[in-house]
């Protein structure tokens, strides 16, 4: 089974902190991606990567960062954690042979910033 | 860009009952509309998709409509079981083969309650 691991379940974190989401892979995806989950508004898109060291802005990617240094891998990190960013982050990948095939997500990251 | 709509955002149904969720979008060159389950505590789990070359795909108690005229889709759950209470979330994207990414965008997700 493809699995889509992040480490972090749940954070809580200051104002003004630098906090890191980690998210690994085991299925040699191509295509990684970080969205956010807040209720009323769905699953808005961060970032994504296509492949090792790169990256693509989504729809909302202000305030955050990502990296993507190895291929199973895909970072998200906010750079100055504000209270606004309290929110379920889901990190996902698929295979990157053409769109459309099944994108998996991890079990989130609950992220509460006081 | 695309916009996907998705109503009801909730939904309590009998045990037993059908639940119908609809969803429409905005671009005619999506392509590719899958429908994910999500249960309390974790991610989103892909549980059905249609393509547009398909007007109907059903799995045991589940199908999927596509009116690519009308721009939408529709998500069918028969004989509703408590173990569907769930957040389902619909979306489209265009399926670009060996080309670029056509990346999801999704509904703003629908809270199904089925009452034993």
């Amino acid at each position: 089974d493809v699995k889509v691991t992040q480490s972090s379940r749940y954070l809580v974190k200051r104002t003004g902190e630098k906090v890191f989401l980690e998210c690994v892979q085991d299925m040699d995806h191509e295509n990684m991606f970080w969205y956010r989950q807040d209720p009323g508004l769905g699953l808005r898109l961060i970032y994504f990567s296509y492949d090792v060291k790169m990256k693509e802005k989504g729809d909302i990617p202000e305030g955050y960062s990502v990296s993507r240094e190895k291929k199973e891998r895909f970072s998200l990190i906010l750079e100055s954690a504000s209270t606004n960013q309290t929110s379920m982050y889901l990190c996902a990948s698929n295979t990157g042979q053409f769109s459309g095939n099944t994108i998996y997500f991890g079990e989130g990251s609950w992220l509460t910033v006081v | 860009g695309e916009n996907v709509e998705q109503h009801p955002s909730t939904l309590s149904v009998q045990e037993g009952d059908s639940a119908v969720i609809k969803c429409t979008y905005s671009d005619s060159a999506s392509n590719y509309f899958p429908w994910y389950k999500q249960e309390l505590g974790k991610g989103p789990q892909l549980i059905i998709d249609i393509r547009s070359n398909v007007g109907e795909k059903k799995d045991q108690r589940i199908a999927v409509t596509l009116n690519k005229t009308a721009k939408h889709f529709s998500l069918h759950i028969t004989e509703t079981q408590p173990e569907d209470s769930a957040v389902y979330f619909c979306a489209a994207s265009t399926l670009n083969y060996g080309g670029s990414q056509g990346n999801l965008i999704f509904g703003k997700g629908t809270k199904l309650s089925v009452k034993p």
